[in-house]
């Protein structure tokens, strides 16, 4: 069993969707809890950055970590064409960053 | 503010070839890192440098995968000789111990792909 478990999709939504990417992980070592954006060629950037349960807003994206059921979520507002890249998640402890598989995103006009 | 830069962008050779991926870190940023990402898999660590020192290096291939930081700044990962399965995108990314963040920034990556 992986450490992280990411569905890789595809997920296609149509434009001012909301959109919901989930990750499981199993180490409870795991301390932070962030999310990165790859754009097609590109190399992953930070998105969202979380440390404690509970939510976490940034203009349209909110990250939600519950880690009783080591479980955390983002969620895209509004959704724009913009938006359509893979979304990692991705799990620190000990200074290891341990990512998921990637969700690939697309949304249509 | 310059971001990591990786050379070259794109490689293709024939298997049992050697190959090398050059990396240049934020300037200021001491952690360097060293990851592979196969096709529709996230990030997997390959090694960790803290100035000129391998940290961790765990996941590294050691019969055929070598890396170097020296002077703490620029590094380098060769593979020699190159297998089918090593196509993949290499990815350098560098981080400041400075603050709790640790926030890692990637470069563009190179993509290897061996025929």
């Amino acid at each position: 069993q992986k450490e992280v478990e990411q569905d890789p999709g595809p997920l296609s939504v149509p434009e001012g969707a909301i959109v919901s990417l989930n990750c499981t992980y199993s180490n409870s070592a795991f301390q932070y809890f962030m999310w990165y954006r790859q754009y097609s060629r590109k190399g992953p950037e930070l998105l969202m950055y979380t440390y404690s349960s509970g939510n976490k807003e940034d203009g349209r994206f909110t990250a939600q970590v519950d880690k009783s059921s080591k479980y955390i979520s983002l969620f895209i507002r509004d959704s724009q064409p913009s938006d359509s890249a893979t979304y990692l998640c991705a799990m620190q402890g000990a200074q290891k960053l341990v990512f998921g598989q990637g969700t690939r995103l697309t949304i249509n006009p | 503010e310059a971001g990591v830069v990786q050379s070259p962008r794109y490689k293709i050779i024939e298997k049992k070839q050697p190959v090398a991926f050059w990396c240049n870190p934020i300037s200021g940023h001491n952690t360097l890192y060293w990851y592979r990402q196969n096709l529709g898999q996230g990030p997997e660590l390959l090694i960790r440098y803290e100035n000129e020192e391998a940290v961790d290096d765990s996941q590294l291939p050691k019969d055929r995968f070598s890396a170097e930081r020296l002077k703490g700044v620029d590094s380098t990962l060769k593979i020699q000789p190159a297998e089918l399965g090593d196509s993949a995108v290499y990815l350098c990314a560098s981080s400041s111990l400075a603050g709790t963040r640790n926030e890692q920034f990637f470069g563009p990556g190179t993509r290897l792909t061996v025929l």
